[in-house]
């Protein structure tokens, strides 16, 4: 089935640093990627929508300028985490759909990120 | 938007046990799935299942859309199926978005 690569999958920053995460759809493009954030025991949120070549769609609550996303090409998104502190300390996961499979079953999790910063 | 509840929050089982996960949700949906979230935090799809029953060896779901709930059914359980188990759906008017249930916590103890 469809791969979608998340990387790295875990990463320790110093606070007041920036962090890249990467999301790369391995085996068909994705013109459509979603990032989401899962707080420790809790349930995984919808972070923003990122649409290869525009921008990227943010949910009501989430701070674009912290959390920058670009979708530069068709199998590669990127969540940048800025000026990063230890409340941005958290599990990262974006997803991925390739086709306009409006039914939805064509989206496809990749392994996810967690993210400690200290 | 749409409320998706699922119960129980928690659940031990003891190896071998069956048991069933339940999942409300407020408004129809045109896609509904499960996924496993191992103890690493990867997300494993179990069902895509918007309606029916479907089955994949000891797990099995049901969806009934008119009633607007899903059951996850677990048999036989073994110390692997822990983890959490999230409800997640999509409606027709939030394409990609997907909206996750609180999950239920699952230990299966030896």
């Amino acid at each position: 089935g469809a791969v979608v690569s998340q990387h790295p999958s875990r990463v320790i920053c110093k606070s007041g640093t920036s962090v890249k995460i990467e999301c790369r759809s391995l085996d068909f493009q994705a013109t459509t990627m979603f990032w989401y954030r899962q707080f420790p025991k809790q349930s995984l949120m919808l972070m923003a929508t990122s649409n290869e070549g525009s921008k990227a769609t943010y949910e009501q609550g989430v701070e674009k300028d912290k959390f920058l996303i670009n979708h530069a090409s068709l199998t590669l998104s990127t969540l940048t985490v800025t000026s990063a502190h230890p409340e941005d300390s958290s599990f990262y996961i974006c997803s991925a759909s390739g086709t306009a499979d409006f039914s939805g079953n064509t989206i496809y999790f990749g392994e996810g990120s967690w993210l400690t910063v200290v | 938007g749409i409320q998706v509840e699922q119960s129980p929050p928690d659940l031990i089982l003891q190896e071998g046990a069956n048991s069933t996960l339940r999942c409300n949700f407020s408004d129809s949906v045109n896609n509904l799935q499960w996924f496993h979230q191992n103890p690493w935090g990867q997300l494993i799809n179990l069902f895509y299942i918007p309606s029916g029953t479907k089955q994949n060896g000891r797990l099995s779901a049901t969806t009934v859309a008119t009633e607007r709930y899903s059951l996850l059914y677990i048999s036989s359980s073994q110390t692997t199926d822990s983890g959490v188990y999230f409800c997640v759906v999509m409606t027709t008017d939030s394409w990609g978005k997907f909206q996750f249930g609180a999950g239920t916590q699952v230990v299966v103890t030896p």
